[in-house]
């Protein structure tokens, strides 16, 4: 099984700041399968990035995904009020299971 | 607009079974795979298992083989996880999320589409 982990698990930022996330893999993941959601407290989460830098439908593109391997970075280039939530890495490959990493919160400093 | 709604919140007691299910609509069901996700409070998403809507396949993660059982109804739309030998670890929301199919018919797993997710309670 992949592990996902993910750094810091808190990030205390202002708006306007710029967020960046860390996500990293026990073992290599295809840069295909590594996706990146965004949850708000009582809601189910939001797909984000799918293919480790593509944006979903409706993504603004102040949110942009990179990386390769084993490490994997989320950008928040500005953070606006409705950013602050939980995000999450996930991998999903060939081999079950498909795993989540423990989240980052970005909470308002 | 495309969209998930599943059933309601769910008390059961241990070692009962609970089934829950997710219609879909705004969308060619058979086309898409249907996932099962689950969150304990404050915890990270754990991966069930998918169910191919369009051939009835399925995959289920190892932890939950034998315990879980992801079906579907095509003439309803509806999709449906059957957990059985509940405990009280199991007292988490359920999520149902949709995923595409390749044209070599290989569910790809990013979930683009979620429910609102259930909570079932384990209490004796």
């Amino acid at each position: 099984e992949i592990v996902l982990t993910q750094s810091p698990g808190t990030l205390s930022l202002s708006p306007g700041e710029r967020a960046t996330l860390s996500c990293r893999a026990s073992q290599s993941v295809s840069s295909s399968y590594l996706v990146w959601y965004q949850q708000k407290p009582g809601q189910a989460p939001r797909l984000l990035i799918y293919g480790a830098s593509s944006r979903a439908t409706g993504i603004p593109d102040r949110f942009s995904g990179s990386g390769s391997g084993t490490d994997f970075t989320l950008t928040i280039s500005r953070l606006e009020p409705e950013d602050f939530a939980v995000y999450y890495c996930q991998q999903y490959g060939s081999s079950p299971p498909w795993t989540f990493g423990q989240g980052t919160k970005v909470e308002i400093k | 607009q495309v969209q998930l709604v599943q059933s309601g919140a769910e008390v059961k007691k241990p070692g009962a079974s609970v089934k829950v299910s997710c219609k879909a609509s705004g969308y060619s069901f058979t086309s898409y795979a249907m996932h099962w996700v689950r969150q304990a409070p404050g915890q990270r998403l754990e991966w069930m298992g998918w169910i191919n809507a369009g051939n009835g396949n399925t995959k289920y993660s190892q932890k939950f083989q034998g315990r879980v059982t992801i079906t579907r109804d095509t003439s309803a739309s509806t999709a449906y996880m059957e957990l059985s030998s509940l405990r009280s670890e199991d007292t988490v929301v359920y999520y149902c999320a949709r995923t595409q199919i390749t044209i070599f018919g290989v569910v790809l797993g990013a979930f683009d589409i979620w429910g609102q997710g259930t909570m079932v309670t384990v209490s004796s």
